[in-house]
């Protein structure tokens, strides 16, 4: 049982390039969602999906592009990378998004660093 | 914005002590969970509680929602070296956001 796979698990990119964090799940979740961990504060919440078709902005989504093409797969874009994204991102997969069934399952995380 | 505050923000103690970690808001949570997570790894699910002055337990770890739903606390009897690691609290909003606290970090020291 996977459950949820983000490749890769570390990253270098260079002042403006672009690239795109995978994230799959294997679990028929409905909501998906990025965050990313900085020191100090916890996780912020980028962009999240509550099915196929369907996607909203989170707390800091400046910079990022998602979109949820099929239930299993959420990717996120950096469009134009700056340093200020160097941290450690992370793909969760619920059940649903709101209630009790909030059960968040996360991958093992993407450590980003831009130079 | 809704905030949830996590204190300790470091906790060092030795094997065998008791410690309550402490998660506090402003804001009504629908709900509340406690996550811990490990170096390297994402955060896993330790418990959700839903309704105010709800108590879970979980072998030597016991949580508490708040009577009015804005805080919890995560009491933890006689530490284990393996219960070393960040602890943090997610609220859900009631919307389709979880907001985090920025975690309580844990040394149990052998």
């Amino acid at each position: 049982n996977a459950g949820v796979t983000q490749t890769p698990k570390f990253q270098v990119l260079k002042t403006g390039q672009s690239m795109t964090l995978q994230c799959a799940q294997d679990m028929n979740h409905e909501y998906m969602s990025w965050y990313r961990q900085d020191p100090g504060m916890g996780l912020r919440l980028i962009h999240y999906s509550v099915g196929a078709g369907i996607t909203d902005q989170g707390e800091v989504p400046n910079g990022y592009n998602v979109s949820r093409s099929t239930t299993e797969d959420f990717p996120l874009r950096l469009l134009s990378a700056a340093p200020s994204q160097t941290s450690v991102y992370f793909c969760a997969s619920s059940y649903s998004g709101q209630g009790a069934n909030t059960e968040a399952f996360f991958g093992q995380g993407t450590r980003l660093t831009v130079v | 914005t809704q905030l949830l505050e996590q204190s300790p923000q470091f906790l060092s103690i030795q094997e065998g002590e008791n410690l309550t970690v402490y998660c506090n808001s402003s804001s009504v949570f629908s709900s509340l969970q406690w996550y811990r997570q490990e170096p390297g790894e994402g955060p896993v699910l330790l418990v959700t509680v839903v309704t105010g002055g709800e108590v879970k337990k979980l072998k030597r770890l016991t949580f508490q929602f708040g009577d009015a739903r804005k805080d919890s606390s995560l009491h933890i009897t006689a530490a284990q070296t393996g219960d070393t690691g960040l602890y943090l609290c997610a609220g859900g909003t009631g919307g389709f956001k979880t907001i985090f606290g920025a975690g309580t970090r844990l040394f149990v020291k052998a």
